[in-house]
């Protein structure tokens, strides 16, 4: 099992460039999330999915969008960069009713927006 | 709004002593708690959880501790050693189904040697 990985590891994007960032998890997890973390602070939920098709809102939620067609794949969309984006982006995954609430974590994408 | 807080930056402990990382909570629809570890350059690993049904978790050196009539919880490491240098995210889950986590801001320990 290679549990959640994510592509890229490292982006610079200039002002206004869009991208996606890949997610993709083997544990046949129902749940997918992703979050933002910027220096010095905790992690925040940006959207999150609960099953193929459907997502939804997180705390920030603004500037981004994601799809879920798959079990496996979570994929997060930047429209239009801005600086304040610049941040490490965890994705993560988790078995529903399992009612542990264990997320298990990719490695991160680390995005500088100049 | 900050609904879990780990005020303590920073925290120094030698090596062999107890580590103690506090974390505070406001919303009391809040049910589970977990403990994430964080080393540089990695997604946070899951260390430790506890329901609020209990008071005390253990597993190994980690012990967490939850006091819900003053929503807060602790995570002692005993003893330390230098592979728990890392930062330690607090996490909190109300039960609405989406298993939705709220993060404290973490605390980063460096166990001295």
């Amino acid at each position: 099992n290679a549990g959640v990985t994510q592509t890229p590891k490292f982006r610079i994007l200039k002002i206004g460039q869009s991208m996606t960032l890949q997610c993709t998890q083997d544990m046949n997890h129902n749940y997918m999330y992703w979050y933002r973390q910027d220096p010095g602070m905790g992690l925040k939920l940006i959207y999150y999915s609960v099953g193929a098709g459907i997502t939804d809102k997180g705390e920030v939620p603004n500037g981004y969008n994601v799809s879920r067609s798959t079990t496996e794949d979570f994929p997060l969309r930047l429209e239009l960069a801005a600086p304040s984006q610049t941040s490490v982006y965890f994705c993560a995954s988790s078995l529903a009713g399992s009612r542990s609430y264990e997320q298990y974590f990719g490695p991160g994408t680390r995005l500088t927006v100049t | 709004d900050q609904q879990v807080k780990q005020n303590s930056p920073s925290l120094s402990v030698q090596e062999g002593r107890i580590s103690i990382l506090n974390c505070d909570y406001t919303n009391s629809m809040f049910d589970y708690f977990l403990w994430y570890k964080k080393y540089p350059a990695e997604g946070p690993t899951f260390l430790i959880s506890i329901s609020s049904i209990k008071d005390k978790n253990e597993d190994g050196r980690f012990t967490v501790f939850l006091n819900k009539s003053a929503k807060h919880l602790s995570l002692h490491i005993v003893p330390s050693q230098p592979g728990d240098s890392a930062v330690y995210f607090c996490a909190a889950s109300a039960n609405f189904g989406n298993e939705k986590l709220t993060f404290g801001t973490g605390t980063r320990l460096t166990i001295i040697p």
